[in-house]
């Protein structure tokens, strides 16, 4: 059972466009959404995260929106570089508990075109 | 850099032989985590220590698998009997784990890669 659903897989766009990654949770219980950006032969790196008490967030070029009654929320990249070429990686934890572990997503490769 | 460093970044064992990895977190953090991650996925939760208490582990982490922070300082992660199976990279984290913090944020390191022959 896969509690966090990232869509689409893959994903091409041109410099300067605006790519939209997508990502559906199961977990009520999740209280804390951060996405992890990373690239070949490296760990994953924190990019921006979001709690369910706001519906938007933006740091950069780099922007969350958050439907709770949904389960969704989605990452925006303004202004795409070709540097933004990476794997992006939606997670999902309960900050509650004694245990804040992260539940990723598969992942999706995103690939900017000069 | 994050500053979670791993140790050895590549290793290459035959089926069979037991292999270990290190994990230094960041200074003062209180919580390590080991994750595994295989080609087009994302990370897996193998195992997770507050200080040098080891409080969850995985289905994932079979008998096999063993991993330690004495001290609640580094850790280790040992794969006993290597199978094909386990050639994925096996990925350390930490984190502040500051009881009420609303944000713990975890940190990665660049993993270690492990090819089973």
């Amino acid at each position: 059972q896969q509690q966090v659903k990232q869509s689409p897989q893959s994903l091409i766009v041109q410099k300067g466009g605006i790519p939209i990654i997508n990502c559906a949770y199961e977990n009520t219980a999740f209280d804390y959404f951060p996405w992890y950006q990373q690239f070949p032969g490296k760990g994953p790196a924190l990019l921006i995260a979001i709690r369910p008490d706001v519906s938007e967030k933006k740091e950069g070029r780099f922007t969350i929106s958050f439907n709770k009654s949904a389960k969704q929320f989605s990452l925006h990249i303004m202004d795409s570089q070709p540097g933004d070429s990476a794997t992006y990686f939606c997670a999902a934890s309960r900050t509650s508990g004694a245990n804040s572990k992260l539940t990723f997503g598969k992942g999706i490769t995103l690939s900017v075109r000069p | 850099d994050t500053g979670v460093s791993q140790n050895p970044r590549h290793k290459i064992t035959k089926r069979g032989q037991n292999v270990t990895f290190r994990c230094d977190p960041i200074s003062e953090h209180n919580r390590l985590y080991w994750y595994r991650q295989t080609l087009g996925q994302g990370p897996e939760f193998l195992t997770y220590f507050q200080n040098e208490a080891q409080l969850e582990k995985s289905r994932l982490l079979s008998d096999r698998f063993s991993a330690e922070r004495p001290k609640g300082s580094f850790s280790t992660l040992e794969i006993q009997r290597t199978e094909q199976g386990d050639s994925a990279m096996y990925l350390c984290a930490s984190s502040l784990g500051l009881q009420g913090r609303r944000r713990d944020t975890i940190y990665f390191g660049e993993g270690s890669w492990l090819t089973v022959v």
